[in-house]
């Protein structure tokens, strides 16, 4: 069974305004980090943080980490169009290499 | 770097019929992995390597076969097609040590089994 779950499954905004979305897991985890697929495209790298981590920014990227609820959120703020596109968390076991995707959350910006 | 090359990109197979996904990375990456991707299920592991002639099974491995000669190639061995092995795959690599956290991905191969 998959690691990640997002939520929410589709997600539509007005470009400019700020997008959230959740992921939760199941096992102990080295990492979490977050992919965006645009589509009919392979999935991009945006941004990864460790367990031992709280909060992470990368430009218009805002990720938070809470171990204990195993839970992670991605904000985008100031979405643009370009924006659009399906974003993935993916988590980093302890125990093995393997990376684990959830099911993804779709994202709309609207112009 | 060209980073992680696929072919083909589109294939169109009969059922029971065999094919071969390539999958290549020119980054001297250990780990090396596939995927497939159907709507609403996200990515689905099938097998992945942490080295040359080492294998192992993921989440989905059921009528996929992989093998790791070198470093730098992974394919994925279709033995008969189903039509429920229509999907994306992709291949995908990363570091095992160091800055083993980034996983790299290919552009996607689609699979239709008619």
């Amino acid at each position: 069974s998959q690691q990640g779950e997002e939520d929410p499954q589709a997600l539509s905004i007005q470009e400019g305004e700020n997008a959230t979305m959740n992921c939760s897991y199941k096992t102990s985890i080295n990492n979490l980090q977050w992919y965006r697929q645009n589509s009919g495209r392979g999935l991009v790298h945006l941004i990864l943080i460790r367990s031992n981590e709280r909060e992470k920014h990368s430009g218009r990227l805002r990720v938070t980490l809470d171990t204990s609820k195993k839970s992670s959120s991605l904000l985008i703020t100031a979405s643009r169009a370009a924006d659009t596109a399906s974003y993935f968390c993916a988590t980093d076991a302890v125990d093995d290499y393997k990376l684990s995707f959830g099911a993804g959350t779709t994202v709309t910006v609207r112009a | 770097n060209a980073g992680v090359t696929q072919t083909p990109k589109f294939q169109v197979l009969k059922t029971g019929q065999s094919m071969t996904l390539q999958c290549a990375q020119d980054m001297n990456h250990e780990y090396m992995s596939w995927y497939r991707q159907d709507p609403g299920m996200g990515l689905r592991l099938i097998h992945y390597s942490v080295g040359a002639g080492i294998t192992d099974q993921g989440e989905v491995p059921n009528g996929y076969n992989v093998s790791r000669s070198t470093t730098e190639d992974f394919p994925l061995r279709l033995l008969s097609a189903a039509p429920s092995q229509t999907s994306v795959y992709f291949c995908a690599s990363r570091r095992t040590s160091g800055g083993r956290e980034t996983q790299y991905f290919g552009p996607g191969t689609r699979l239709l089994v008619l």
